[in-house]
Parts: structure tokens; C-alpha cells; sequence
């Protein structure tokens, strides 16, 4: 069965950083292509980062330069780095795993909580 | 950046309708279009991938068409768990959602 479990989200403020990860288990991070996905409150769904297309990073053009994904083969961990954080940034984050179909989102955690405010 | 317009933003439906969501992209995206759903606090759910195929596990009564630009996803009789949001996402270049629409109880 596959898990991914987020964790890391809290209270920060703004311009401050956090580091977000994702701990797979079922499946291993390093032959899967994954993902962060964001939705702030009563908002829908914005795909803030993924590995897109071979390995290149894709990141969405409002976070790029302050957040970072990156992985730990050997904790099977992915993680979302972010910093110069700003009160949009206010959402919960949700990591996923990209299918190898149509680039699908297949498998979700359960998501994360960022609350940027001063 | 190809946009995604789903419609309608909400529809009001009855248990047993059918019911249909559409989306469209502004430019071709062959078959990259996914389908997911999202209930209140709870992450979303991968309904339909690649358009037209059902992820494992979902009830036949959820179906996706399309191709190109246009595309939808059809409950063929809506049960009480299926009121929920619904989003398209094409993936065929930078992944964009569609904005989502709200299934409600009539």
C-alpha cells in the first residue's frame, strides 16, 4: 500500500522559511516522479513544484526562486524547502506522486498546513 | 501557458442525474487531461487519467471523453458521496488545474 505523509507545516512569519516533508512508503522516491501541490483557503489546486518531463524541476512561476524540491534516497523523503515566505504562500500543501500515464497525480497525502502571518 | 475553463463553476444536481462537467484548454493537449475529485478537509482523488481511463477503484459510473481541447467527465447516476468538488488538470505541458467545480444537492 502506498503512504505518503507530509509534515512541517505551522505558523511563520513573513519572509521566514520552512522545510516541508513527505515520507513515502509503498513506493520508492527515487524511481518516481513527485510532487507539491498547494490549495489556499477556499481556493482550488496549484501545482507549486514537480519534477516534469525527464529531470528537470518544474516550479510555478509564484514560488520560483524561494521554494526548492529536493529528496533523501535513503529516507525514501521528499522534501519542499521554502524561504521569503509571504502571506499568499498561506496553504495547505499536499505532496503526490506523479504516474507515469499522463503525468497523473495517483497517490496524495493528506496535506499540510502553512499559515503565513505576523 | 495553456488555461484550463471548467464548467460550470457549480451545478445543483439530484440523486440519479446524470451529470456532466466540461472542460476545455486553450490549445491542444492531445490526451493529457485528468479528473479528480475533492471532498470537504480531504486531499483530492484521481478519478480519470489520460481522458478517458478509470483509475483503479473508482465505480464505473464515473466516465471521461475528449480529446484536443474538449473534454468532460460524466457521472451516469449520481450517488450521495459523489457531491463533491471537481477538478480537470492537463498535464501535457506546465500542469495547470481547472478551477473546480462544486457538485451540490438540489
Amino acid at each position: 500500500e502506498v503512504k505518503l505523509v507530509e509534515s512541517g507545516g505551522g505558523l511563520v512569519q513573513p519572509g521566514g522559511s520552512l522545510r516541508l516533508s513527505c515520507v513515502a512508503s509503498g513506493l520508492t522516491v527515487s524511481s518516481n516522479y513527485m510532487s507539491w501541490v498547494r490549495q489556499a483557503p477556499g481556493k482550488g489546486l496549484e501545482c507549486v513544484s514537480v519534477v516534469y518531463r525527464g529531470d528537470g524541476t518544474y516550479y510555478a512561476d509564484s514560488v520560483k526562486g524561494r521554494f526548492t524540491l529536493s529528496r533523501d534516497n535513503s529516507k525514501n523523503t521528499v522534501y519542499l524547502q521554502m524561504n521569503s515566505l509571504r502571506a499568499e504562500d498561506t496553504a495547505v500543501y499536499y505532496c503526490a506522486r506523479v504516474g507515469s500515464e499522463s503525468y497523473e497525480l495517483d497517490y496524495w497525502g493528506q496535506g499540510t498546513l502553512v499559515t503565513v502571518s505576523s | 501557458d495553456i488555461q484550463m475553463t471548467q464548467s460550470p463553476s457549480s451545478l445543483a444536481a439530484s440523486v440519479g442525474d446524470r451529470v456532466t462537467i466540461t472542460c476545455r484548454a486553450s490549445q491542444s493537449i492531445s490526451r493529457y487531461l485528468n479528473w479528480y475529485q475533492q471532498k470537504p478537509g480531504r486531499a483530492p482523488k484521481l478519478l480519470i487519467y489520460a481522458a478517458s481511463s478509470l483509475q483503479t477503484g473508482v465505480p464505473s459510473r464515473f466516465s471521461g471523453s475528449g480529446s484536443g481541447t474538449d473534454f468532460t467527465l460524466t457521472i451516469s447516476s449520481l450517488q450521495p458521496e459523489d457531491f463533491a468538488l471537481y477538478y480537470c488538470q492537463q498535464t501535457y505541458s506546465i500542469p495547470r488545474f481547472g478551477q473546480g467545480t462544486k457538485l451540490e444537492s438540489k
